[in-house]
This record gives structure tokens, C-alpha cells and sequence, in this order.
């Protein structure tokens, strides 16, 4: 079984700050990890993704998260926000060899970006 | 290469009336999914599905609901006598036979139903 835990359902920080999102994993096989962005009213965009080669992973944007196995996290980070980062941001894991389609998502983080 | 299409992108129902939504895939994806977003809540699959097969329907309630994607056309999710409950976001996904890019989905707008 796999699962997503994603801690703090609404971060803030002020723009020019470090962006820190958690995301911890649960997962009986070898993971694929996502992040993905949702803006209001639309779909989501793919950020990055982890598929087991390198464990540092850098996406679009200026964001990038480490794929750390002994902590089971894959925490999203960008050493400096923009006023245009304001968005929900969700973290998503399947596993090889499981059912291909069934991406689990967690619940997602609200970012909000203050001036 | 125009993106994953959805239509339409907002749906008023009233209880009882059906709800048909519709999927267009990128240029050239085989594999569909959809997946519902309730409001402050991730999203949750629903199914995955392949031209004319339906490979996962575990997320799928089990009744009101079906899905198919035929040869010709879009894939189609459908609830019957929906009730206030269904209201919701759902997103429609594709991805490439190819396994270069594993488990890459790649998200439509959304449907957005409405129920009253």
C-alpha cells in the first residue's frame, strides 16, 4: 500500500524567502515520487519527478526536492520565492510494479507568498 | 501539440439528471485516468483506462459511475442520478505507451460539476 502525508495544509512566506514543502511517503515498493502545482481553476502542472536515478531532482521554476529513502520524504524546496509561486502544490507516489495509473496524491500544501 | 482537453469545464446537474464528462488525450497518449478532487482534499483516482479496456477501476464508487474510452473519440466518464455529493473537480490524465517516462501523467483543466 502506498500513501502521501503532506504537513501544513497552508504555508506563507514572504517573497525572496527559502520555500520549504514536506511530503513524507509510504510505499511497499521501490517509489516514483511527483510534485505538481495547481493553480486556482486549473489543472495540475508537473513540477519534477523522481524515478530512481538522481536523488537531488531539479523541476521548473527554480524548484527542486531531495529524494531521501531513510526518511521517506521527498521535500520541495526553491531557496527563493516569487509572488508568482503562490499556488497549491501537491506531492504524488506510485510504485513500479503496481497498477501504472494509480497516482496517490496527498492533500496539498497552500502556498502563499507575502510582499 | 495541443494539451489534454476537457469539456465541458464547468457542469450544473440537478439531483438526478446524469453527467456526462469528456477526455481528450494528447496527440499519440493511449493511456486516460481520472481522478476527483473534493473540495480541500487531494485528488483521488478513479480509474485508468486504455482504449476500449478498462485496466484499474478501484477508485470508481460502484454505482452511478462508468468510464470508457473507444477506439474513435474521447473518453467519457458518466454519472447517473448524481446527487449533491458528486459535486466536485475531476481531472482527466494521459500518458504515452512509452515507458521511457514512467507514470508521467499529464493533467487536463478539469471538469467542474456542480450539483444542485
Amino acid at each position: 500500500a502506498q500513501s502521501v502525508t503532506q504537513l501544513g495544509s497552508h504555508v506563507s512566506v514572504s517573497e525572496g524567502a527559502l520555500v520549504l514543502l514536506r511530503c513524507n511517503y509510504s510505499s511497499s515498493v521501490p517509489p516514483y515520487l511527483f510534485w505538481y502545482v495547481q493553480y486556482p481553476n486549473q489543472g495540475l502542472q508537473l513540477l519534477l519527478k523522481y524515478t530512481s536515478a538522481a536523488t537531488l531532482v531539479k523541476g521548473i521554476n527554480g524548484f527542486e526536492a531531495e529524494f531521501k529513502k531513510s526518511e521517506t520524504s521527498f521535500h520541495l524546496t526553491k531557496p527563493s520565492a516569487h509572488m508568482s509561486d503562490a499556488a497549491e502544490y501537491f506531492c504524488a507516489v506510485t510504485g513500479y510494479g503496481g497498477s501504472q495509473g494509480n497516482l496517490i496524491f496527498g492533500k496539498g500544501t497552500k502556498l502563499s507568498v507575502k510582499p | 501539440n495541443a494539451g489534454v482537453m476537457q469539456n465541458p469545464r464547468h457542469l450544473v446537474r440537478r439531483r438526478g439528471q446524469e453527467a456526462r464528462l469528456r477526455c481528450s488525450p494528447m496527440k499519440g497518449h493511449s493511456h486516460v485516468y481520472w481522478y476527483r478532487q473534493l473540495p480541500e482534499e487531494g485528488l483521488k483516482f478513479m480509474v485508468y483506462l486504455q482504449k476500449e479496456n478498462i485496466i484499474d477501476e478501484s477508485g470508481m464508487p460502484k454505482e452511478r459511475f462508468s468510464a470508457e474510452f473507444p477506439k474513435e473519440g474521447p473518453s467519457i466518464l458518466r454519472i447517473q442520478q448524481v446527487v449533491r455529493g458528486d459535486s466536485a473537480a475531476y481531472f482527466c490524465a494521459s500518458s504515452p505507451e512509452s515507458r521511457q517516462d514512467p507514470y508521467e501523467q499529464y493533467f487536463g483543466p478539469g471538469t467542474r460539476l456542480t450539483v444542485t
